[in-house]
């Protein structure tokens, strides 16, 4: 079954608005998640490795302003994309990995598919 | 830096056998994960090396070449449904999974 839960997986909006999205480990607690946006046939890119209880550490040439990384749990992270443009639209996947054992593979959430107006 | 190539693109039979090849240069080595990735979906993990050699699961498996800085993913009995890209990425020494740009696999009937 699903280790790693993602919410919402779709979302249309408003350009303006701000969107959050939820990533949520099931069946450990991870310190550490990271999350990725994936534009249509590229690769995945990591925007940000989230940490519980301290800042997120942001890829050169992510906005932290605008990418907002809440790690306020050891289950949770959020991203919240302000005032969202439709350049922002995209595939944004989060992930995390049992912090216990460092061969440990990623788990990914389902992504969440953000399109903007 | 570090780098991850693989092919971008590769087309096979169904039926037949394919071999996706990836080589490393990183800060290190923790170990080398292979995910597939169907259109519009999240990656699914498929395999993990940490030593050299072959390691199998099925109609999958993954080597690794630690001294050669290498790695493939061989497909056995290719079905429609196997049509994905296949992510091969590394962990370096700060186990930071460093991940390569992926290669898509068209499989014909």
């Amino acid at each position: 079954g699903a280790v790693v839960s993602q919410h919402p997986s779709w979302v249309i909006c408003k350009s303006g608005t701000s969107v959050k999205i939820e990533c949520r480990s099931l069946d450990f607690q991870a310190t550490t998640m990271f999350w990725y946006r994936q534009f249509p046939k590229q690769s995945l890119m990591l925007m940000a490795t989230s940490n519980e209880g301290s800042k997120a550490t942001y890829e050169q040439g992510v906005e932290k302003d605008k990418f907002l990384i809440n790690h306020a749990s050891l289950t949770l992270s959020t991203l919240t994309v302000t005032s969202a443009h439709p350049e922002d639209s995209s595939f944004y996947i989060c992930s995390a990995s049992d912090p216990g054992t460092p061969s440990q593979p990623q788990h990914f959430g389902d992504g969440t598919r953000l399109s903007i107006l | 830096g570090q780098n991850i190539d693989q092919p971008t693109e590769m087309t096979a039979t169904e039926g037949a056998i394919v071999q996706i090849n990836c080589t490393y240069q990183t800060s290190g080595f923790n170990g080398l994960f292979w995910y597939q990735q169907h259109a519009g979906e999240a990656p699914t993990f498929l395999s993990y090396n940490v030593l050299d050699g072959l390691e199998e699961k099925g109609r999958f498996s993954s080597f690794l070449s630690r001294s050669k800085g290498y790695s493939y993913l061989l497909l056995k009995e290719l079905q429609m449904k196997d049509s994905a890209s296949y992510l091969c990425a590394v962990k370096d020494s700060n186990y930071q999974l460093i991940w390569g740009a992926g290669t898509k696999l068209i499989i014909k009937p």
